[in-house]
């Protein structure tokens, strides 16, 4: 079973500021099979990333994502204050779809 | 619109068994595989079960391999999940997610509001 580690588990950071969120991977992801989730307290988990980089329609284009192999990155250009939340990542493309431990943003 | 609204969940003594469904409207339901993901309160997310597009192809977790079932009738656009032998640590609340392709191991692009299950005595 691949294992994801996020970091870090919380993030401080000011409206306007740059987020970078980190995933990690106990082995290679084949094909960057890597996705991000957002999630506010009380919603459901929201889609924000597929394919490590693909963002789904709806998506603003200050999320963006990157990384390759066991190294995953999910980057806010510029934090709303609706931005502040719960992030995982996951990994897919194999029978379990393992998540990450996720990353609190917070203000 | 996509919409996945799940029911079943409740209070259950350990050892008992309860049914998930999760109706869903908006899109294709035979095309697109399903999964069932849970949250323990405060807790981070853990995939329990997926099944492809045609239901040939399922998949389960560890934890919950052997005691849980999931089904799905392409007829009516509904998933379901059927725990038996539940535990104290299967209480979360249950997210039903749609597939973002027909295959059972794939990103998930929607997902429901989410039904608590509680396994205690």
């Amino acid at each position: 079973e691949i294992v994801l580690t996020q970091s870090p588990g919380t993030l401080s950071l000011s409206p306007g500021e740059r987020a970078t969120l980190s995933c990690t991977a106990s082995q290679s992801i084949s094909s960057n099979y890597v996705a991000w989730y957002q999630q506010k307290p009380g919603q459901a988990p929201r889609l924000l990333m597929y394919g490590a980089s693909r963002r789904p329609n709806g998506i603003p284009d200050r999320f963006s994502g990157g990384g390759s192999g066991t190294d995953f990155t999910l980057t806010i250009s510029r934090l709303g204050p609706e931005d502040f939340a719960m992030y995982y990542c996951q990994q897919y493309g194999n029978s379990a779809g393992t998540f990450g431990q996720g990353t609190k943003l917070e203000i | 619109e996509v919409q996945l609204l799940e029911s079943g969940g409740g209070l259950v003594l350990p050892g008992g068994s309860l049914r998930l469904s999760c109706a869903a409207s908006g899109f294709t339901f035979k095309n697109y595989a399903m999964s069932w993901v849970r949250q323990t309160p405060g807790k981070g997310l853990e995939w329990v079960s997926a099944i492809s597009s045609g239901g040939g192809s399922i998949d389960y977790a560890d934890s919950v391999k052997g005691r849980f079932t999931l089904s799905r009738d392409n007829s009516n656009s509904t998933l379901f999940l059927q725990m038996n032998s539940l535990r104290a640590e299967d209480s979360a609340v249950y997210y039903c997610a749609k597939g973002g392709s027909a295959f059972s191991g794939w990103y998930l692009d929607f997902w429901g509001q989410g039904t608590r299950v509680t396994v205690s005595s």
